[in-house]
C-alpha cells in the first residue's frame, strides 16, 4: 500500500518570505513524487517530480522539492514566495507504473 | 494550460440520473485516469484506460464505468447518481512507455452537482 500525509491544511506566509509546504509518504520500494497545484475551479497542474537522481528537484514557477529518504518526506520549497502563489498544493506518491495516491492538500496562503 | 480537454464544465444532474462526462487527452499520450474530488478533498482515484482496456480501479462501484477510444479519448459514465456524487471529477492523461506511466497531466475537471 502507498499513501501520503500532509500535515498542514493551510500554509500562511507573508509575501517575499520563503514557503515550505510538508509531505511525507509511504510506499514499498523506491518512491516516485509529484507536487501539483489547484488553483480555483480548476484542475491539478503539474510542478515537478522526483523519479531517480539528485535529491533537491527544481520545477515551475520557481518550485523546488527535496527528498529525503531517511525521513520519508518531500516538501515542497520556494524562496520567495508571490501573492499569486495562493492555491491548493497536492503531494503525490507512486510506485512504478501503479497509481498515484494524492495527499488531501494543503492551502498555501501568501500575505500582501 | 495542458492539452487535456474535458466536457462539459458544469452539470447538474436529478439523484437517480446517469450522466457522461468526456475527455480529450494531449497528444502523444496514451493512458487516461479519472479522479474524484469531493470538496476539501484530494483526488480519489476512480479508474485508468491503456489502450482502450480498463487497466486499474479504485474503490468505486460498478456504476461507475469508462471507455477509451482508438484516439485516446475517454468516457466516464455514471448510473444511479446519489447526492454523494457531488464533486469535481478530473480526468487525467499520460504516456505508459516501457512499464513506467509519466506524470499525469490534468484537465480543468467537470463540476457534477446531484440534486
Amino acid at each position: 500500500a502507498q499513501s501520503v500525509a500532509q500535515p498542514e491544511d493551510q500554509v500562511n506566509v507573508a509575501e517575499g518570505n520563503p514557503l515550505t509546504v510538508k509531505c511525507t509518504y509511504s510506499v514499498s520500494g523506491n518512491p516516485y513524487l509529484f507536487w501539483y497545484v489547484q488553483y480555483p475551479n480548476r484542475g491539478l497542474q503539474f510542478l515537478l517530480k522526483y523519479i531517480t537522481g539528485d535529491n533537491l528537484v527544481k520545477g515551475s514557477y520557481g518550485f523546488e522539492a527535496e527528498f529525503n529518504k531517511s525521513q520519508t518526506s518531500f516538501h515542497l520549497k520556494k524562496p520567495s514566495a508571490l501573492v499569486s502563489d495562493s492555491a491548493l498544493y497536492f503531494c503525490a506518491v507512486k510506485r512504478g507504473s501503479y497509481i498515484p495516491t494524492f495527499g488531501r492538500g494543503t492551502s498555501l496562503i501568501v500575505h500582501p | 494550460e495542458t492539452g487535456v480537454t474535458q466536457s462539459p464544465t458544469h452539470l447538474i444532474k436529478t439523484r437517480g440520473q446517469q450522466v457522461t462526462l468526456r475527455c480529450s487527452s494531449q497528444s502523444g499520450h496514451n493512458t487516461v485516469s479519472w479522479y474524484q474530488q469531493a470538496l476539501g478533498q484530494g483526488p480519489q482515484f476512480i479508474f485508468q484506460y491503456y489502450r482502450e482496456e480498463e487497466n486499474g480501479r479504485g474503490n468505486f462501484p460498478p456504476r461507475f464505468s469508462g471507455l477509451q477510444f482508438p484516439n485516446y479519448s475517454s468516457e466516464l459514465n455514471v448510473n444511479a447518481l446519489e447526492l454523494d456524487d457531488s464533486a469535481l471529477y478530473l480526468c487525467a492523461s499520460s504516456s505508459h512507455k516501457q512499464g513506467m506511466n509519466t506524470e499525469a497531466f490534468f484537465g480543468q475537471g467537470t463540476r457534477l452537482t446531484v440534486v
